[in-house]
């Protein structure tokens, strides 16, 4: 199993432009996420999905889009770049929607630089 | 909402000696679980323990051990025989839903 995947592992964006964070995950895992990580912040939720076709706001869902049209992918979406959306991207799976003990399988994270 | 405080941004161990890293949490519920995750520098996130809310007993893996106190809302890390692959980001982390600390960055001094 490749566990999670994210790509691209870095990129440099200009204010204004959009694009596309790929994230997927070969486990069969319905509950997927993404966090941002920044300095001194710690890791904080952006948006989180139980399951395809769902997909619910986290801490800091402004800026960003999500869909879940499959089970092992899950996209965000930066609409247009602000320089705030500078950070680390963390996406994350786990196997079960309810309850809080699974244990959550992190990506290797995508450094997003936006000029 | 749930909270997580890490009032240790940085803290130091010699290697082969004990180390004890703090957190305290806010919460209303009774059921909840508690993790304790490490990021090395590659920025991977490990998961280091876990401890379910329930259970009296602390959790312990290998090294790694909880100091788990419910009624002061209280979850420690202690990491015995600190090595140098010790040293890294550790994040305490509440959950549902999964709410991280600010995290305690470790050195271990050889």
């Amino acid at each position: 199993n490749a566990g999670v995947t994210q790509t691209p592992k870095f990129q440099v964006l200009k204010t204004g432009q959009s694009m596309t964070l790929q994230c997927a995950q070969d486990m069969n895992h319905e509950y997927m996420s993404w966090y941002r990580q920044d300095p001194g912040m710690g890791l904080r939720l952006i948006h989180y999905s139980v399951g395809a076709g769902i997909t619910d706001q986290g801490e800091v869902p402004n800026g960003y889009n999500v869909s879940r049209s499959t089970t092992e992918d899950f996209p965000l979406r930066l609409l247009s770049a602000a320089p705030s959306q500078t950070s680390v991207y963390f996406c994350a799976s786990s196997s079960r929607t309810s309850g809080g003990a699974e244990t959550q399988y992190f990506g290797p994270g995508t450094r997003l630089l936006v000029l | 909402a749930q909270t997580v405080t890490q009032s240790q941004p940085e803290m130091s161990v010699q290697e082969a000696e004990t180390v004890t890293l703090s957190c305290t949490y806010d919460t209303s519920e009774s059921d909840y679980y508690l993790f304790w995750y490490k990021q090395p520098p590659s920025r991977q996130m490990i998961l280091v323990i876990r401890q379910e809310a329930y259970k009296q007993q602390n959790a312990t893996e290998n090294r790694f051990s909880v100091n788990f106190q419910k009624a002061a809302k209280s979850f420690s890390l202690k990491i015995s025989d600190s090595q140098l692959g010790d040293a890294a980001m550790y994040f305490c982390a509440y959950s549902p839903p999964l709410v991280f600390g600010k995290g305690t960055r470790l050195s271990v001094i050889a």
